[in-house]
């Protein structure tokens, strides 16, 4: 099946700078790459995703790239803010409706 | 809220005993996911429906759990014999169908503790 690693598992930043996140996938027919922000106490929240006919995706602040050949893709957020602190996930799945498999989570947080 | 619902939000058992979560997805969603999630864990897949049909069943649930959707609407998820083990956050998700807009929306959890 499907396996997904996730790195790093703790990320600190300072408030203005960017953070990378990076997820390799092991399943070549994954097409789907979805991204969740998971506050303290809360569900997953979708922030991003990306299907396999692209490369990248930038939604304002938040860009994933996505490189099939090699099986990775990263979470890009630049200009970063207290209120983005938080565990993100990566998952990865062959279609958007069928079962997700995610990483182990990082821990983002930014310093004001 | 046109959002997905858990109830209850968080539910302490003795070993041995049995529990049952419920699932409202969004309205419009045919689809409908029971997730697990230990601490420090993503989230890892336990079963989904569409409509009423169990359509997947990870090989890793034990027999001792079960999922239904009767009428193809809200779900609920039952523990038998509940173990220590089974502690963990249940995250129940929906989504529409599996086109492009087929996004899996997720619930706030029912943190399950077993004693």
């Amino acid at each position: 099946g499907e396996n997904v690693e996730q790195h790093p598992s703790t990320l600190s930043v300072q408030e203005g700078d960017s953070a990378v996140i990076k997820c390799t996938y092991s399943d070549s027919a994954s097409n789907y790459f979805p991204w969740y922000k998971q506050e303290l106490g809360k569900g997953p929240q979708l922030i991003i995703d990306i299907r396999s006919n692209v490369g990248e995706k930038k939604d304002q602040r938040i860009a994933v790239t996505l490189n099939k050949t090699a099986k990775h893709f990263s979470l890009h957020i630049t200009e970063t803010q207290p209120e983005d602190s938080a565990v993100y996930f990566c998952a990865a799945s062959i279609t958007s409706g069928s079962r997700l498999t995610f990483g182990e989570g990082t821990q983002l947080t930014v310093n004001p | 809220d046109t959002g997905v619902s858990q109830d209850p939000r968080h539910k302490i058992t003795k070993r041995g005993q049995n529990v049952t979560f419920r699932c409202d997805p969004i309205s419009e969603h045919n689809r409908l996911y029971w997730y697990r999630q230990t601490l420090g864990q993503g989230p890892e897949f336990l079963t989904y429906f569409q409509n009423e049909a169990q359509l997947e069943k990870s090989r890793l649930l034990s027999d001792r759990f079960s999922a239904e959707r009767p009428k193809g609407s809200f779900s609920t998820l039952e523990i038998q014999r509940t173990e220590q083990g089974d502690s963990a956050m249940y995250l129940c998700a929906s989504s529409w169908g599996d086109g492009r807009a087929s996004e899996q929306f997720f619930g706030p959890g029912t943190r399950l503790t077993v004693l």
